[in-house]
Formats: C-alpha cells, structure tokens, sequence
C-alpha cells in the first residue's frame, strides 16, 4: 500500500526557511510525480509544485522563486523548502501522489501544520 | 491560470438527502477533474477522477458528471458519515488549482 508521511517543525519564524520531508513507502518515488499542496485557514488549497519521476520540477507561479522540491532517492523521500517565508505561509502542508504528470492526486500524506510566527 | 468556481460555498442537509454541488471552470479542462472529500482532521480522500469515474471503495452514492466548464458532484442518499469540506481539483493546466470547497453539515 503506498503511504506518504510528512514531517518537519511546525513553527517557523518569518524570513526563515521552511523545510519538510515527505517519507513514502510501499511505491518508489522514481516512478510517478510526486506533489506538495498546503491548505490556508479558511480552507483555500493551493498546489504549490512537483518532482517527477526523473527528477524534473514544476512550481506554482505564484511562489516564485521562494520553493525547491528536491528528493533523495536512496530514502524514498522528497522535500518542500520554501523560503523568506511570511505569517501567509501558515498553513497545513501536505505532500501527494500523482498518476501522471496530466493526473490528479490519489494518495495523500496527513499533513503537518506549520506556523509562521516570532 | 483557470480559476474553479465551487459553489454553494456550504450546505445543510438531512440523512437520507440527495445532494448537488457545482465547479465551473473559467475555461475548458476538458474531464480533467477530480473530486475530493476532506473530512475534519483528516487528509483530502479522492472520491471521483476524471470528472465521472468512482475511486475504488468509494460508494456509489457518489457520481461525478461534465465535461469543459461544468461539473457536479451528487450525492444521492446522504450519509451520516458525509460531512466535509468537498473540493474539485482541475489538472488540465498548470498551475494546478482547486476550488474554494463546499462545506457540507448535517441539519
């Protein structure tokens, strides 16, 4: 069965980077895409970007050049860095698979909630 | 980007109900469409791919229909185990976006 678990702190100060790790197991992450979406307060989702199966990277516009996605496939992992991050980067982050790179999302992890705050 | 508009943003409804709710897209995604349901506390579940095909275990109380712009999620016998926050997803085009969701609750 595939799982996905993401960890990471949960309080990040302003400026600071944000990073979290994505644990998956029962699926190799050198097959598929592989995605990070984060869910606001208030209940907004917003996809913030992929790594595929290569290595390959797509992100969300809308966080510049703030994220990296990056993966260690000797772990079975991939990682969210977000940088400069802002009180607006509060949110629930989940990490996600997808089918293809034109699918939607069939396995989420649980999600880890992370604070900007000083 | 293609914006997905949900609406009702929420709804009361009774066991035993049967339920609509409406995604349009601001321009055509073809049947890139999926549906989620995301219960308090818990991660978002698929319930619906490709606008109309059921995910395995998700009962058939729950159908997906449209093409191009317009989507509907139906619930046909309301469950007690139904509330959520329901959410579409469209995956034609990058970036990726979601619906602001439909809320869900038990009258």
């Amino acid at each position: 069965e595939v799982q996905l678990q993401e960890s990471g702190p949960g309080l990040v100060k302003p400026s600071q980077s944000l990073s979290l790790t994505c644990s998956v197991t029962g699926y190799s992450i050198t097959s598929n895409y592989w995605g990070w979406i984060r869910k606001f307060p208030g209940n907004k989702m917003e996809w913030m970007g992929y790594i595929s199966y290569s290595g390959s990277t797509s992100y969300n516009p809308s966080l510049k050049s703030r994220i990296s996605i990056t993966r260690d496939t000797s772990k079975n992992q991939f990682f969210l860095q977000l940088n400069s991050v802002t009180t607006e980067d509060t949110a629930t982050y989940y990490c996600a698979r997808m089918g293809t790179r034109v699918s939607s999302f069939d396995y989420w992890g649980q999600g880890v909630m992370v604070t900007v705050s000083s | 980007n293609t914006v997905m508009t949900q609406s009702p943003t929420s709804m009361f409804t009774s066991v035993g109900d049967r339920v609509t709710m409406s995604c349009k897209a601001s321009q055509n995604v073809g049947i890139n469409v999926g549906w989620y349901q995301q219960k308090t506390g818990q991660s978002p579940k698929r319930l619906i791919y490709w606008a109309s095909n059921r995910d395995t275990g998700v009962p058939d109380r729950f159908t997906g229909s449209g093409s191009g712009t317009d989507f509907t999620l139906t619930i046909s016998n309301m469950q007690a185990e139904d509330p959520a926050i329901y959410y579409c997803l469209q995956h034609n085009s990058y970036p990726l976006t979601f619906g602001s969701g439909t809320k869900l609750e038990i009258k």
